[in-house]
């Protein structure tokens, strides 16, 4: 069965610096997000993703987050400067379409990300 | 602001018990509610409800919503170790992408 990849399972980085977590959708899918969820809170939505564009942002998602789907099948987040407290579990989700009976979102294993 | 909020948090019941979920929701130009369960890691789907009084029905887990009173119960009958986990309910405005996640149901099955 299809399934939303993740990679890595676990990122450890220092305060300030940069870091790309990479996600491969459902082949066939259209939509893309990214979702995070701190230790002991609820999961947040951060971003959607279609046809090479934004299409919706929480405001979590500020100038230190961008998107980008490099190729034809990976789809990555990029943090810029980290803090300490983007510490959590970031999800990849995908979907078929959006907005019809169709488009229920599937999760990839996520990424665990630590800044020390 | 959207607001989800489940019941109970948390749950401890014996293998063969049958549980009840809830989820209340105040959204905006509702659209669907999704309901996931959580075991380590990523949440899995369950079910998507967009009508009112329609049970969905998977196995020993079943679903429905109630757009009039905002409320949406998950129940699971014959209840197994392999069930623990946390339930998650997110619903869904018209016209937006983004699942609004309550804080989740805690399940564990104690055999």
């Amino acid at each position: 069965e299809p399934e939303v990849t993740q990679t890595p399972s676990h990122q450890v980085t220092q305060m300030g610096q940069e870091v790309i977590l990479r996600c491969v959708p459902i082949s066939n899918h259209l939509y893309f997000y990214w979702y995070r969820q701190i230790l002991g809170q609820k999961v947040e939505f951060l971003v959607s993703f279609y046809n090479n564009e934004i299409s919706e942002k929480s405001e979590i998602f500020d100038d230190q987050f961008s998107v980008e789907r490099p190729d034809g099948s990976n789809f990555t987040l990029k943090i810029r400067s980290t803090k300490l407290e983007d510490s959590a579990m970031y999800f990849c989700a995908s979907s078929e379409v959006a907005g019809s009976w169709r488009d229920e979102q599937f999760f990839g294993p996520g990424t665990r990300l630590t800044v020390l | 602001e959207d607001k989800v909020v489940q019941s109970p948090l948390s749950l401890v019941v014996h293998e063969g018990d049958t549980v009840t979920l809830n989820c209340s929701y105040e959204v905006t130009n509702f659209r669907s509610l999704l309901w996931y369960k959580q075991e380590k890691k990523a949440p899995t789907f369950l079910f998507m409800l967009t009508s009112s009084g329609i049970e969905k029905k998977s196995g020993r887990l079943s679903s429905i919503l109630d757009k009039k009173e905002l409320f949406s119960i998950l129940n699971i009958t014959a209840t197994q170790t392999g069930d623990s986990a946390i339930y998650l309910c997110a619903p869904r405005n018209q016209g937006a992408q983004k699942l609004v996640f309550g804080q989740g149901t805690r399940l564990t099955i104690n055999p």
